[in-house]
């Protein structure tokens, strides 16, 4: 069963507009850890933020902003005033205790951000 | 530099000609794994390793093999590779144990089996 589901497929925007990408997480576990991952057109992984279930704080890193809800199992994830740069497929994962060091992936979502 | 090198980053082969995927890591990490991805699908798990001499099968670990002989090296191997093994693979390394663990990813290795 999949673990973590990234409903959207694609988004596209217009540059300067916000976009927010959704995250629904599974896991019975209380202890775990959440990331966020880029993948530009080049290809390689670009590591965003890792976020551990006990921090439910909000965090803010320039435009990027993320949203941990647990009452919800999620962790959102939002571009503000986006630029052709943030174009690229954006990956949530889930690290349980039983297996630290591996990362659950969700499916992506590609982000298309035209001029 | 701490990373993870991966090669070849690019390769085309036919099927049935084994091939190996070498992936280095110079951060003295206990586990390294190596995932594909695949459209819609993001990224599985086909093998890990937690230390050296020891591997564990990941989610889809059938077509391939790895060796852990060294605590840096850490090779897929395709002994007779077919077109479904077509996909972006990514090695990765970790310490193992730290309560707020890094992951690092190699560049990524594009294999086209014809």
């Amino acid at each position: 069963a999949q673990k973590v589901t990234q409903a959207q497929t694609e988004i596209s925007v217009v540059e300067k507009e916000d976009v927010t990408l959704d995250c629904v997480y599974e896991t019975r576990d209380t202890t775990y850890y959440l990331f966020w991952y880029k993948q530009p057109p080049s290809g390689e992984l670009v590591f965003l933020i890792r976020r551990n279930s006990f921090d439910e704080q909000n965090e803010i890193s320039g435009r990027y902003s993320w949203n941990f809800q647990k009452s919800t199992s999620s962790f959102n994830f939002t571009i503000t005033a986006s630029q052709v740069v943030d174009s690229a497929v954006y990956f949530c994962a889930l690290s349980e205790p039983d297996s630290w060091g591996k990362l659950q992936f969700g499916a992506g979502t590609q982000v298309v951000v035209t001029p | 530099e701490a990373q993870v090198t991966q090669n070849p980053r690019y390769l085309i082969t036919v099927t049935g000609k084994k091939l190996t995927v070498t992936c280095s890591q110079n951060m003295n990490h206990e586990y390294m794994s190596w995932y594909r991805q695949d459209p819609g699908l993001g990224l599985r798990q086909i093998y890990y390793s937690m230390n050296v001499e020891v591997t564990d099968k990941g989610d889809v670990p059938e077509g391939y093999k790895v060796s852990r002989k060294e605590k840096r090296n850490f090779p897929l191997i395709l002994e007779s590779p077919s077109p479904n093994q077509t996909s972006l693979y990514f090695c990765a390394s970790s310490q193992q144990g730290a309560v707020s663990y890094e992951q690092y990813f190699g560049p990524g290795t594009r294999l086209t089996v014809t």
